[in-house]
C-alpha cells in the first residue's frame, strides 16, 4: 500500500526565517505530489504540486523539491509569516496523506 | 462560488445510531472523496467516486457506506455508529475521471466533526 510520512511532527521558526518541511514516500511509481496547508478548523488547502518529471517547482514564497532517488520531497517557505502557521501535508496522487507537520511561527 | 459544502458541521451520536453526512460540490467535478482525520493519523481515504454512478473502497471503508446521488452530491452513511468512528470527516472533489490516479489537486470542504458516545 501507499506510505507517506513526515520527518518531524512539529516545527517552530522565527518570523522572517525560512521554513523547510520534509516528506518521505515509499511508492516509487508515484508521479504526482501535492502539498496542502490546513488551518485550525478548516479543510486542507492546495499550496503547490509537482510531477515526477520535475525536480523543483516554485510558487509565491514556496518551493517544492523532489528527490526521486531517495523518495523524498520538501516544502520550503521563504520569509515565514504568522499566517503560515498551520499543519502541512504532503500527498501522493493527492490521495495518500502523511501525518502532517505543525508549523508554528514565532513573532 | 461555495466549492465543497459539508453538512452538518458538528454532530454527536450515541453508539448504534445511524447518520448520513452530506457533501455537495458546485465545481462540476467528476471525482469525489471521503476522508477521516484522526489526531496523529493524517487523512485516510474511506471511499471515493471516480464518476457519477461509481464508488470504490479506500483504505478504511469498514463501517461506512456511500452514495453518489448525482454529479454534485456524495454522501457518507454510518449504519451503526461506534466510538471508534469519532473523527473529523472531510469531503473532497477534483475534476478528473480516474479517481485514484490523477494529476490534479483536490478541493476540500471544512469538515464534519463527529463524536460518538
Amino acid at each position: 500500500g501507499e506510505s507517506v510520512g513526515l520527518h518531524l511532527p512539529t516545527l517552530s521558526v522565527q518570523e522572517g526565517d525560512n521554513s523547510i518541511i520534509n516528506c518521505a514516500y515509499s511508492n516509487s511509481a508515484s508521479d504526482y505530489f501535492i502539498w496542502y496547508k490546513q488551518e485550525s478548523g478548516k479543510g486542507p488547502q492546495f499550496i503547490i504540486d509537482i510531477r515526477s518529471n520535475m525536480d523543483k517547482r516554485q510558487g509565491q514564497r514556496v518551493t517544492v523539491l523532489l528527490n526521486k532517488t531517495v523518495k523524498h520531497l520538501s516544502l520550503q517557505i521563504a520569509a515565514t509569516q504568522p499566517g503560515d502557521s498551520a499543519v502541512y501535508f504532503c500527498a501522493q496522487h493527492g490521495l495518500f496523506f502523511g501525518t502532517g507537520t505543525r508549523l508554528t511561527v514565532i513573532p | 462560488n461555495a466549492g465543497v459544502t459539508q453538512t452538518p458541521k458538528f454532530q454527536v451520536l450515541k453508539t448504534g445510531q445511524s447518520m448520513t453526512l452530506q457533501c455537495a460540490q458546485d465545481m462540476n467535478h467528476n471525482s469525489m472523496y471521503w476522508y477521516r482525520q484522526d489526531p496523529g493519523m493524517g487523512l485516510r481515504l474511506i471511499y471515493y467516486s471516480a464518476s457519477e454512478g461509481t464508488t470504490d473502497k479506500g483504505e478504511v471503508p469498514n463501517g461506512y457506506n456511500v452514495s453518489r446521488l448525482n454529479k454534485r452530491e456524495f454522501s457518507l452513511r454510518l449504519e451503526s455508529a461506534a466510538p471508534s468512528q469519532t473523527s473529523v470527516y472531510f469531503c473532497a472533489s477534483r475534476e478528473e475521471d480516474d479517481g485514484r490516479s490523477s494529476n490534479q489537486p483536490q478541493h476540500f470542504g471544512d469538515g464534519t466533526r463527529l463524536s460518538i458516545l
